[in-house]
């Protein structure tokens, strides 16, 4: 079973950018999408978008659009997600999830990148 | 723009009664891409129910998922202590999308 491991939390200024990577433990990197899904603080869970870590393609939510970028690392199994711009309205936990091709579902979780915006 | 809406907000109930969630869409949607999750504090979601009625590896089978077109339920036959918590739907939409419900959550009564 594939394991999600995230980076370590962040503590960011108004206006710079956030970098969060996704290792997956076990033998494959293909055949599933990592996503990303952010948290803010007593909130519900908002979707931000997909890579494919085979072909390297991507989906944005339209709300992130322009601002987010996801990007893999196939040698290290890693997906990463960068968010620019960042404003105090971005503190959350960003969660990475996979999901196997076509499932619609997301069935391995990471533990989750607490990043707080704070001038 | 579809959008999930989940009812109640939050409910009190006590170990060993039953819950009802109820995740509605605003339009009619597929039970294949409907999913549920848990979340305890402090922790990642957890996958429970996927393509609105198959319960995900481990889960145990007092939680059961239903529904079709627009409104699905999720529900725990009886409530044990650890089943305390938030729960979030899911449904895909098209291009690739996600999009989650606000989520219910239940509080020891």
């Amino acid at each position: 079973q594939v394991q999600l491991v995230q980076s370590g939390a962040d503590v960011k200024k108004p206006g710079a950018s956030l970098n969060v990577s996704c290792t997956a433990s076990g033998d494959t990197f293909t055949g599933y999408y990592i996503h990303w899904i952010r948290q803010v603080p007593g909130h519900g869970l908002e979707y931000m978008g997909r890579v494919n870590p085979h072909s390297g393609d991507t989906k944005y939510a339209e709300k992130f659009h322009g601002r987010v970028t996801m990007t893999r690392d196939t040698s290290i199994k890693t997906a990463y997600m960068v968010l620019t711009g960042l404003t105090f309205d971005d503190t959350a936990v960003y969660y990475c999830a996979k999901e196997p091709y076509y499932y619609y579902y997301m069935d391995v979780w990471g533990k989750g990148t607490t990043l707080t915006v704070s001038s | 723009e579809i959008v999930l809406t989940q009812s109640p907000g939050t409910m009190a109930l006590s170990p060993g009664e039953r819950a009802t969630l109820s995740c509605r869409a605003s339009q009619r949607v597929s039970a294949s891409y409907l999913a549920w999750y848990q979340q305890k504090p402090g922790q990642a979601p957890r996958l429970l129910i996927y393509s609105g009625s198959t319960r995900a590896a481990g889960i145990p089978d007092r939680f059961s998922g239903s529904g079709s077109g627009t409104d699905f339920s999720l529900t725990i036959s009886r409530l044990e202590p650890e089943d305390f918590a938030v729960y979030y739907c899911q449904q895909f939409i098209n291009s690739r999308q996600f999009i989650f419900g606000p989520g219910t959550k239940i509080d020891i009564k």
